[in-house]
């Protein structure tokens, strides 16, 4: 257990539709990063957020959003949702306060169906 | 961006067996993870190995981060090895870029 929770586990939703997705990461954890792993495209980094402010953006749609809160939990939004958005969504972790801190840990991943 | 190439793409293995996984990178990276994934899709990590070498248990690993490249040794090969190995790379801001991993299949 890598201490990184996510939920849903899994979500099943229909094309045109918003899901949320949440993730809380470790104890004492500023940084949060989600990623996506789908089969043609692999594991692409979306976003970055340390301490509640966007710190770096990948490879992430405009349909997709995301945010940190307070207790640095992160959500990930996904709207207008394609069958091609169907992926295995993770969120990782890091301390991330200087570079001997950034080993990232990830969270078991919400499996989303888009049908 | 950075380009991770992993090799060899699959590995098929007699339990018992010795392998290295290798990982090469074409710029400079602050860090470096090996993570396995296993068949339910967890992303466990194994080493974060920026340079040097690293042991834990039958599992080491080696990067020369000079050479651009790391290693992933596994001994005596169990059936519970087996699933994906990704490496993956931070070269900027702590993002990480993975490779398209390395698939091991340990038979009994």
């Amino acid at each position: 257990d890598s201490g990184v929770t996510q939920t849903p586990k899994h979500l099943i939703t229909a094309t045109g539709q918003r899901v949320t997705l949440r993730c809380s990461p470790r104890s004492g954890d500023l940084s949060v990063y989600w990623y996506q792993q789908s089969l043609d495209q692999g594991l692409q980094f979306l976003i970055q957020y340390y301490n509640g402010e966007e710190r770096a953006k990948g490879n992430i749609l405009e349909r997709f959003s995301a945010q940190q809160f307070p207790d640095l939990h992160s959500e990930l939004n996904l709207s207008s949702l394609e069958l091609g958005d169907s992926a295995l969504y993770f969120c990782a972790s890091s301390l991330g306060r200087d570079r001997a801190s950034y080993e990232q840990y990830f969270g078991p991943g919400t499996r989303l169906t888009v049908t | 961006g950075i380009q991770v190439e992993q090799s060899p793409p699959d590995l098929i293995l007699q339990e018992g067996a010795n392998s290295t996984l290798r990982c090469n990178f074409s710029d400079s990276v602050n860090n470096l993870q090996w993570f396995h994934q296993n068949p339910w899709g967890q992303l466990i990590n194994l080493f974060y190995i920026p340079s040097g070498t690293k042991q834990n248990g039958r599992l080491s690993a080696t990067t020369v981060a000079t050479e651009r490249y790391s290693l992933l040794y596994i001994s005596s090969s169990q059936t519970t090895d087996s699933g994906v190995y990704f490496c993956a790379v931070d070269w900027a801001n702590s993002k990480l870029t993975f490779g398209k991993g390395i698939t091991l299949s340990v038979r009994p």
